[in-house]
């Protein structure tokens, strides 16, 4: 079943505690792509990425990393999460950039 | 840059009414435009896209939306909801690296 998996679904973590969200697709997607989604803002893209060792920056990249080694996985990391972090978070991917995108089921994440 | 505004935040509806929720985009080059749904506690889902062709897009679970150019408008719309309708509605434009969402369209149907 072509899918997008994000792991873990739901992480409850405190202040500084570094944390990585993997985020894997078996379609052979070109461009991944990671949204926060919060309530009355709608989807902001973090980073993305449009090949193999290809990424940039979205909209809202502060206190986020992501690399892409291999072309299946586009892990988000977050060095020293805070607060202000607490979010659902989406990782999709594409065919290419300006296709429709395939989400992922959501990673709940709170910082306390 | 492309932007996109949902000019409804909330639309409530009875279940077989008609619904149409508004979405207006601005961009300086040529565009695809996408709605998704997102049900409660799940996912993204392509409702329909916008690529190049007809104006007038046919997507699942009966909805359809208009292409405007000169309005710079992707309206979706269904002929008739139905409860599990309620949902979560975002319009969408990629007009670069980026898909750009508009800030959703809560639609609640009630019998």
């Amino acid at each position: 079943e072509a899918q997008v998996t994000q792991n873990p679904r739901y992480l409850i973590t405190v202040t500084g505690k570094k944390l990585t969200v993997t985020c894997s697709q078996n379609m052979n997607h070109e461009y991944m792509s990671w949204y926060r989604q919060d309530p009355g803002l709608g989807l902001r893209q973090i980073y993305y990425s449009m090949n193999v060792e290809v990424t940039d920056k979205g909209d809202v990249p502060e206190g986020y990393k992501v690399s892409r080694k291999e072309k299946r996985n586009f892990p988000l990391i977050l060095e020293s999460p805070s607060p202000n972090q607490t979010s659902l978070y989406f990782c999709a991917s594409s065919l290419s950039w300006g296709h429709e995108q395939y989400f992922g089921p959501g990673t709940r994440l709170t910082v306390t | 840059a492309q932007s996109v505004t949902q000019l409804d935040s909330q639309v409530p509806v009875f279940e077989e009414a008609p619904v149409e929720l508004r979405c207006n985009y601005s961009s300086s080059v040529s565009v695809y435009l996408f709605w998704y749904v997102q049900y409660p506690n799940q996912g993204l889902q392509l409702l329909l896209k916008y690529l190049s062709g007809s104006t007038l897009v046919k997507g699942i679970n009966g909805f359809e939306a208009e292409f405007n150019k000169s309005q710079t408008s992707f309206h979706l719309r269904k002929p008739s909801v139905h409860i599990s309708d309620t949902a979560e509605y975002f319009c969408a434009v990629s007009g670069g690296t980026a898909l750009i969402f508009g800030k959703g369209t809560t639609l609640s149907v009630s019998s």
